[in-house]
């Protein structure tokens, strides 16, 4: 079964914490992903990765890094969390982009910065 | 990329088939049409996707019209574990990000 794994389901942080949110994936894809789901607003994409050490910014890059070190594994980062970042953050993947593949998911994880 | 545009929220009668709407008028030759669910708490979910054929699979199909300015999903026969929101995207072949809406909101009653 194909996965995509979020180290975290749930999460409390402090304003101004350095946060990171891991993905893992064991698909061997190359493209990695990066958004956060607001009610009301959808999701929306703040990075994505095409391969080993490239990232390109999606549309709410503000306030976040990412790092791809490895291929299966993808990391976001909150330099210094805020209260306007609680959101759920849910990661995804895909294999290289022909049009004709889907995206996978994992499950998603809530963060909360108060 | 094309946007898309969903009805926010549909009901279905359980058993019956559930036929999702979306409106995708500025769509390019190269654009596939994708659809996802999310069940509450839960990552999204791909269904089913294409380009301008009709589509169908285990789970669902896709109609998408002659100018492929709008396409539905069916769900022939729909059960209370559909009850999810589904979203429509486009996607130009060989772009690497997929650009959600807010989708429609699928409500299957008993």
């Amino acid at each position: 079964d194909v996965k995509v794994t979020q180290s975290s389901r749930y999460l409390v942080k402090r304003t101004g914490e350095k946060v990171f949110l891991e993905c893992v994936q064991d698909m061997d894809h190359e493209n990695m992903f990066w958004y956060r789901q607001d009610p009301g607003l959808g999701l929306r994409l703040i990075y994505f990765s095409y391969d080993v050490k490239m990232k390109e910014k999606g549309d709410i890059p503000e306030g976040y890094s990412v790092s791809r070190e490895k291929k299966e594994r993808f990391s976001l980062i909150l330099e210094s969390a805020s209260t306007n970042q609680t959101s759920m953050y849910l990661c995804a993947s895909s294999s290289d982009w022909t049009g004709n593949t889907e995206a996978f998911f994992g499950q998603g994880t809530r963060l909360t910065v108060v | 990329d094309a946007k898309t545009t969903q009805p926010p929220s549909m009901d279905c009668a359980e058993g019956r088939a559930a036929n999702l709407p979306c409106n995708h008028s500025t769509i390019s030759g190269n654009e596939y049409v994708y659809w996802y669910r999310q069940i509450h708490s839960q990552g999204p979910q791909y269904i089913i996707h294409g380009l301008k054929n009709n589509e169908t699979n285990e789970m669902a199909s896709l109609i998408i019209t002659e100018d492929r300015k709008s396409s539905t999903l069916i769900l022939p026969h729909a059960t209370l574990r559909d009850t999810a929101v589904y979203y429509c995207i486009v996607r130009e072949g060989g772009a690497n990000n997929l650009f959600f809406g807010t989708g429609t909101r699928l409500t299957v009653i008993p």
